[in-house]
């Protein structure tokens, strides 16, 4: 168990609708980072978030945007829904600061768009 | 895209020792060898990484070479439990805002 918790497990939605997913880091990390996980594929990098800003983004577009609270917890929105967003939305937390960073990840939230 | 090579699959007997290459010929002296594995829809699962000194903790053990341009991971003693797709990643030294950049791993099948 990484101490990364991210809800809801499991999503449903319809094309053009709009999700939020969440994150809590583990305890003491204060960096969150978001990737998308579709079937069959290694994760790719969404964007990652500290001190409430985000700091670095993946190729990803506008649809997909972040945001931070002061408790360093994390939300994921994704806009107007594509069937081609239906996949595992992980998040990992690390500490900024730390001797390596190590990024550790939650179990996901799988989304399905129909 | 990712700078590391891995074999897209292997296959290991249960109570053997499974390892693991990987090729990253191109690392920098500041970038470090991460190692996760996920298994079957869960989230990606960290195991170890090093710099240039073979490393060990209570799941596997890290063997560098001394050009650093391979490794192998070393899991000693392989159950059915660890049946899961292995990812070798390269990431700098310092870089707490980088991504990790994964490539399409190793799937590990151990069998009894």
């Amino acid at each position: 168990d990484a101490g990364v918790t991210q809800s809801p497990t499991h999503l449903i939605k319809t094309r053009g609708q709009q999700v939020t997913l969440r994150c809590s880091p583990k305890s003491g990390h204060d960096t969150v980072s978001w990737y998308q996980q579709a079937l069959g594929q290694g994760p790719q990098f969404i964007f990652q978030y500290y001190e409430e800003e985000e700091r670095q983004r993946g190729n990803f577009p506008d649809r997909f945007s972040g945001h931070q609270f002061p408790n360093y917890s994390s939300e994921l929105n994704v806009n107007a829904l594509l069937l081609g967003d239906s996949a595992l939305y992980l998040c990992a937390s690390s500490l900024e600061y730390s001797s390596q960073e190590t990024q550790y990840f939650g179990p996901g939230t799988r989304l399905l768009v129909l | 895209d990712a700078k590391t090579t891995q074999p897209p699959s292997m296959d290991c007997a249960e109570g053997r020792a499974a390892n693991l290459p990987c090729n990253h010929s191109t690392i920098s002296g500041n970038e470090y060898v991460y190692w996760y594995r996920q298994i079957h829809s869960q989230g990606p699962q960290y195991i170890i990484h090093g710099l240039k000194n073979n490393e060990t903790n209570e799941m596997a053990s890290l063997i560098i070479t001394e050009d650093r341009k391979s490794s192998t991971l070393i899991l000693p003693h392989a159950t059915l439990r660890d049946t899961a797709v292995y990812y070798c990643i390269v990431r700098g030294l310092g870089q707490a805002g980088t991504a990790l950049i994964f490539g399409k791993g190793t799937t590990l099948s151990v069998s009894s």
